[in-house]
């Protein structure tokens, strides 16, 4: 199991506001990097899969980039809204396949 | 809504008992995968199936046991639990072991008392 990193651990952003935070990982043996979207009560919902380095992919307001030299990925919500209240997970899929996950960040919209 | 669907949502067993946790997948994936996720904490792969064989065990004790009977259904069966082992437990599956999307479904909340 590979050590991924999500910062922070939580946050809170006023309805309208745009945020962002961080998932590193090890740079070695990567294969691939996933955002993953997790509502309570729900199943994680995948939305990004990302394997350049320079990578960035947007769905809706939120867009991701990827630095798989340095080894962090950004993930970037504008203008939010309360629907986009969940935790955020990223996953390092490695060479063997293996997805391992960082322990997410959990995003709290403000009306 | 999941494509993953995992029954049950919630159990409670005993020490002693033996139960299973079901998921099934209709996508046509050749990959299907448990993870474990207590509170807090990332989800740890416990399993994952490759076109219906075991292809890596993440070092899990032996009271879970894991079977997939066809392509499309993955169990896992516990039995002699210790309360540590409550935790969520999450099913996925992907296209196949390198597919790039996994799926998961809600996940089973096991309580062991």
């Amino acid at each position: 199991i590979l050590n991924v990193e999500q910062s922070p651990q939580s946050l809170h952003v006023q309805e309208g506001d745009s945020t962002n935070f961080t998932c590193s990982f090890p740079s070695s043996n990567f294969y691939a990097l996933h955002w993953y979207r997790w509502e309570t009560a729900k199943s994680p919902e995948a939305l990004f899969v990302m394997t350049l380095n320079g990578d960035e992919k947007k769905k809706g307001q939120i867009s991701a980039t990827l630095n798989t030299k340095e080894g962090y990925s950004y993930l970037y919500i504008k203008g939010s809204q309360p629907e986009d209240s969940a935790t955020y997970l990223c996953a390092l899929r490695s060479n063997d396949y293996k997805l391992s996950f960082g322990a997410g960040t959990t995003v709290t919209v403000r009306a | 809504d999941t494509e993953v669907t995992q029954t049950p949502k919630h159990l409670v067993m005993g020490m002693t008992n033996k139960k299973s946790l079901k998921c099934e997948q209709h996508m046509g994936h050749r990959a299907m995968y448990w993870y474990k996720q207590k509170a807090k904490k990332p989800p740890e792969l416990m399993f994952v199936y490759s076109y219906e064989k075991l292809s890596i065990n993440e070092s899990v004790p032996s009271r879970f046991s894991p079977e997939c009977p066809n392509s499309s259904l993955l169990n896992l069966h516990l039995h002699a639990l210790q309360p540590e082992d409550s935790a969520l437990y999450l099913c996925a599956s992907s296209r196949d072991s390198t597919g790039n999307t996994i799926y998961f479904g809600e996940g089973s909340w096991l309580t062991v008392v």
